[in-house]
């Protein structure tokens, strides 16, 4: 069965910090990994993905991530934070050998609170 | 673009009635989903939709019930609604194909139940 650790609740970090927002999935077969983005009042907006290929993957607003296929690890990091990073980032993974209904589905983790203090 | 579109925004009802949250989306996605948030617990599948006119259950359906009424619409409905309900509820769509598409969400459903 499929599943997503972020062993972190929260993260704080000052601006101008590198972040680093950690994650950590099961899979039986290889995965698809995702990172999201949720803002206050808001939906998840999708950051970036890791399909095949270069372990480090580069997403939206200057973050990226890096797949480790042995530590089953897909942390994301930024070199600088902003005050505006500050939000809610969750992490999510889709087993590639999921087929049929089941195909699209996206399991979650629990979700980290990042604040970047000024 | 709209993407995903949720109505209500807010909804506060009292324990037994009952309502449809309503989902439509413009992207021409096969696969549509109903979420709910809540602190703590990340997000939850309640049902979901891969193609129009199936739908399957998710991890968390008792007590709902979902629709997918045409290839844009997937309301979600509480048939007689539980303080445990209370919670946030998202719809998300999405391609259904090799599974490399992530989900588009809607801005949610706050939704109270007293």
């Amino acid at each position: 069965a499929q599943s997503v650790a972020q062993p972190e609740d929260q993260v704080n970090v000052a601006e101008g910090n590198p972040l680093t927002v950690k994650c950590t999935y099961s899979v039986s077969g290889n995965p698809y990994l995702f990172w999201y983005v949720q803002y206050p009042n808001r939906g998840l907006q999708f950051l970036l993905k890791y399909i095949t290929g270069d372990n480090l993957v580069k997403g939206s607003y200057g973050f990226e991530a890096e797949f480790n296929k042995s530590q089953t690890s897909f942390h994301l990091k930024k070199p600088s934070a902003l005050v505006s990073d500050s939000a809610l980032y969750f992490c999510a993974v889709r087993d590639k050998a999921d087929r049929g209904s089941t195909l699209g589905r996206l399991y979650f983790g629990r979700g980290t609170q990042l604040t970047v203090w000024p | 673009n709209a993407g995903v579109t949720q109505t209500p925004k807010f909804q506060v009802l009292k324990t037994g009635q009952s309502m449809t949250l309503q989902c439509a989306q413009d992207m021409n996605h096969n696969s549509m989903y109903w979420y709910r948030q809540d602190p703590g617990m990340g997000l939850r599948l309640i049902y979901y939709s891969a193609s129009e006119g199936t739908t399957d259950k998710g991890e968390v359906p008792n007590g709902y019930n979902v629709s997918r009424l045409n290839k844009r619409e997937f309301s979600l409905r509480l048939e007689s609604a539980a303080p445990s309900q209370t919670s946030v509820y998202f719809c998300a769509s999405g391609r259904t194909g090799t599974g490399e598409q992530p989900q588009h969400f809607g801005d949610g459903t706050r939704l109270s139940i007293l």
